[in-house]
């Protein structure tokens, strides 16, 4: 079946703009986490959700990032006012409650 | 102190070699433990869990000691397509986030 897909796959933005990237879980899974993976280190939590709700948004770095998941499938990590340290994949996962399956990523560059 | 620490290597090892990979975690609460794979520029894919009694499947053995909180992973007759970042996982709870660490890298070369 079809696995988690992230949208776009690469994403290179400018200082100080506003990005938003997008995840398509695995269908049923209700859970939707988003990590991010800075280069020569291992994912980084960021926030998960358990249907609609973020469960756990003790990993977002600040107030410029924000992620929403309105129907319970969809969900979309929205960042603010981007700086150069943002760069980074963003990593999604999505699962029924055990494994969790990851996404191919987002590629994201801040110039 | 990372609550997940991995040698980071890299490896370089021939065809055919045993390679052993450790990593430790600082939270004595965590309950559930993997070993994921993550090739170059893809996504993160679970290897194997881990469990107390110690698991195998085909060359892969995997090691947990809770009491050390140590957690280990051995490749038997390495194959060129083992090489790959090997990362470390931890999880409080059953749902929740995972704690990566930083990833061994390992190359088989023939």
């Amino acid at each position: 079946g079809a696995g988690v897909s992230q949208t776009p796959s690469n994403k290179v933005t400018e200082k100080g703009k506003y990005v938003e990237l997008r995840c398509d879980p695995i269908s049923g899974h209700t859970a939707l986490y988003w990590y991010r993976q800075s280069l020569g280190q291992g994912p980084e939590f960021l926030i998960y959700f358990q249907g609609t709700g973020a469960a756990d948004d003790s990993g977002l770095p600040n107030d410029r990032f924000f992620a929403v998941r309105p129907e319970g499938s969809v969900s979309t990590l929205k960042i603010q006012r981007t700086e150069r340290g943002d760069s980074a994949v963003y990593l999604c996962a999505s699962s029924r409650g055990g494994t969790q399956y990851f996404g191919p990523g987002t590629r994201l560059t801040v110039l | 102190r990372k609550e997940v620490e991995q040698d980071p290597g890299p490896f370089n090892v021939p065809e055919g070699a045993t390679v052993a990979f450790n990593c430790t975690y600082s939270n004595s609460a965590s309950q559930s433990f993997f070993w994921y794979r993550q090739d170059c520029r893809k996504e993160p894919k679970l290897l194997m869990s881990v469990y107390s009694s110690g698991n195998e499947d085909g060359r892969f053995t995997a090691q947990l000691n809770r009491a050390s909180q140590y957690i280990s992973l051995l490749i038997r007759d390495s194959k060129l397509s083992d090489s790959a970042t090997y990362l470390c996982v931890v999880n409080k709870q059953a749902g929740t986030a995972l704690i990566f660490g930083k990833g061994t890298t390992l190359s088989v070369s023939s």
